[in-house]
C-alpha cells in the first residue's frame, strides 16, 4: 500500500526567506504526486501536481516541486516566502488501492509559520 | 463557477443525536469522498463513492453512514454510535475513473458535540 511521510510537523521561516517542505512517498510504480495548501478553517487547495515528464513542476502562488525517483521524494519549494503563505501543507500520492479504486493518500501535513 | 458546497459550516450536536452533513458538487465529477480531520492526524478517509448508488468504507467508517442517490450529492450522517465526532469534515470529488487527477475539496464543516 502507498504511504506519504512529511517529516516536519511545523516549520517557521522569516518573510522573504526561501522555503523547502519535505515529502517522501512509498509506492511501487510511478506515482501521481500532489501538494495541497490549507488555510485555517478552510478546505484544501491544489498547489501543483506531477504525473510524468519534467521532474520540476511549477504551481500556483510561486511554488514549485521536484520529483526525485531515486530518493522517493517530492519536495515543495518557494524562493521567497510571503506572510500570506502561512498555512498547512499536505503532500499526497495517487494510486490504486487494494480494492481496485483510485485514491489519494495524504501525509499528515506540515504547518508553516511566517515571521514578519 | 463550479465547485463543491458543504453545509452547514458549523454544526453542533447533542449527545445521542444523529446529524447529517451536506456535500453538493456541480463539477460533474463521478467520484466523491468524505474525510475527517483532527489536529496532527492529517486526513482520514471515512467513505467514498465512485458512481451513483455505490459507496465503499474507508479507514474510519464506524459510526458514519452515507448515501449516493444523485451524482451531485453525497451526504454524510454522523450517528450516535460515533464515540468522538467532534472534528472538521471535508468533502472532495474528482472526475471520472481516470487516474492521475487530484481532488477538489469543499470548504468543510466543523462539527462540535455539546
Amino acid at each position: 500500500a502507498q504511504s506519504v511521510t512529511q517529516p516536519d510537523i511545523h516549520i517557521t521561516v522569516s518573510e522573504g526567506a526561501s522555503l523547502e517542505l519535505r515529502c517522501n512517498y512509498s509506492y511501487g510504480a510511478t506515482p501521481y504526486l500532489f501538494w495541497y495548501v490549507q488555510s485555517p478553517g478552510q478546505g484544501l487547495q491544489l498547489l501543483l501536481k506531477y504525473f510524468s515528464g519534467d521532474t520540476l513542476v511549477q504551481g500556483i502562488k510561486g511554488f514549485e516541486a521536484e520529483f526525485k525517483r531515486s530518493q522517493s521524494s517530492f519536495n515543495l519549494r518557494k524562493p521567497s516566502v510571503h506572510w500570506s503563505d502561512a498555512a498547512e501543507y499536505f503532500c499526497a500520492v495517487g494510486a490504486y488501492s487494494g480494492a481496485g479504486s483510485y485514491q489519494l493518500t495524504f501525509g499528515k501535513g506540515t504547518k508553516l509559520s511566517v515571521i514578519p | 463557477d463550479g465547485g463543491i458546497t458543504q453545509s452547514p459550516k458549523y454544526l453542533f450536536r447533542k449527545e445521542g443525536q444523529n446529524v447529517t452533513l451536506s456535500c453538493e458538487q456541480n463539477l460533474n465529477h463521478d467520484a466523491m469522498y468524505w474525510y475527517r480531520q483532527d489536529p496532527g492526524q492529517g486526513l482520514r478517509l471515512i467513505y467514498y463513492s465512485q458512481i451513483v448508488n455505490d459507496f465503499q468504507k474507508g479507514d474510519i467508517a464506524e459510526g458514519y453512514s452515507v448515501s449516493r442517490e444523485k451524482k451531485e450529492s453525497f451526504p454524510l450522517t454522523v450517528t450516535s454510535a460515533q464515540k468522538n465526532p467532534t472534528a472538521f469534515y471535508l468533502c472532495a470529488s474528482r472526475p471520472g475513473l481516470l487516474v492521475g487527477y487530484g481532488y477538489t475539496f469543499g470548504s468543510g464543516t466543523r462539527l462540535t458535540v455539546v
